[in-house]
């Protein structure tokens, strides 16, 4: 596609659920980034993929954070037993290759636990 | 660690006014360096960005930053802000060759007033 697309664009949901949020990288382009935008804090980095793989994860601030990509294109953000602290503004970045150089963002899911 | 620190989190400025936000970032390597900003309910947009060379860097809208070394600061200016600046500034950090993800200051909010 002709930007990063981000799906869905707000969610609200309970505390406890399980939730996925995936990202639409742009066509060629073999890096993926998710960041978390919490209000008063900046963005945090989450997680980097290359291609399917993800050589750092060390952004995911606990074990029931994951992610995963398919055939080198769309992304799954999955936060399970959401808590009210995760919630904030999920964004995803895709760049041609791994390097900040040439990051393009979507326009991020917000996610409300209540 | 990289640290990138905003101390503005609100500016204030009338319209046709300069303004400069104000960037620091702490690192023992060389880095790169960006200025987003983000309007309302979209995503992040590359403002500008320093890699090499000269230190003073133009971007869009208008706006550019200048990179200094020994201070560890890439300030963000416009010397007359419009009504369509309002919007929030990200600073932000990548080091060396490698580095493949971003350090973020936590945002300034910028408003335009008429």
């Amino acid at each position: 596609g002709a930007g990063v697309s981000q799906s869905p664009s707000n969610k609200v949901t309970e505390k406890g659920k399980d939730v996925e949020l995936r990202c639409d990288p742009i066509s060629g382009h073999t890096a993926l980034y998710w960041y978390r935008q919490s209000l008063g804090q900046g963005l945090e980095f989450l997680i980097y993929f290359q291609g399917n793989s993800a050589p750092d994860k060390s952004g995911l601030p606990s074990d029931r954070f994951s992610a995963e990509r398919t055939g080198g294109s769309v992304s799954t953000l999955t936060i399970q037993r959401t808590q009210q602290e995760d919630s904030a503004v999920y964004l995803c970045a895709s760049s041609p290759k791994a390097t900040v150089y040439g990051y393009t963002f979507g326009s991020g899911t917000r996610l409300t636990v209540v | 660690a990289q640290s990138v620190t905003q101390l503005d989190s609100q500016v204030p400025v009338f319209e046709e006014a300069p303004v400069e936000l104000r960037c620091n970032y702490s690192s023992s390597v060389s880095v790169y360096l960006f200025w987003y900003v983000q309007y309302p309910n979209q995503g992040l947009q590359l403002l500008l960005k320093y890699l090499s060379g000269s230190t003073l860097v133009k971007g869009i809208n208008g706006f550019e930053a200048e990179f200094n070394k020994s201070q560890t600061s890439f300030h963000l200016r416009k010397p007359s802000v419009h009504i369509s600046d309002t919007a929030e500034y990200f600073c932000a950090v990548s080091e060396g060759n490698t580095g493949n993800q971003f350090y973020f200051g936590t945002g300034t909010s910028l408003t335009v007033i008429p």
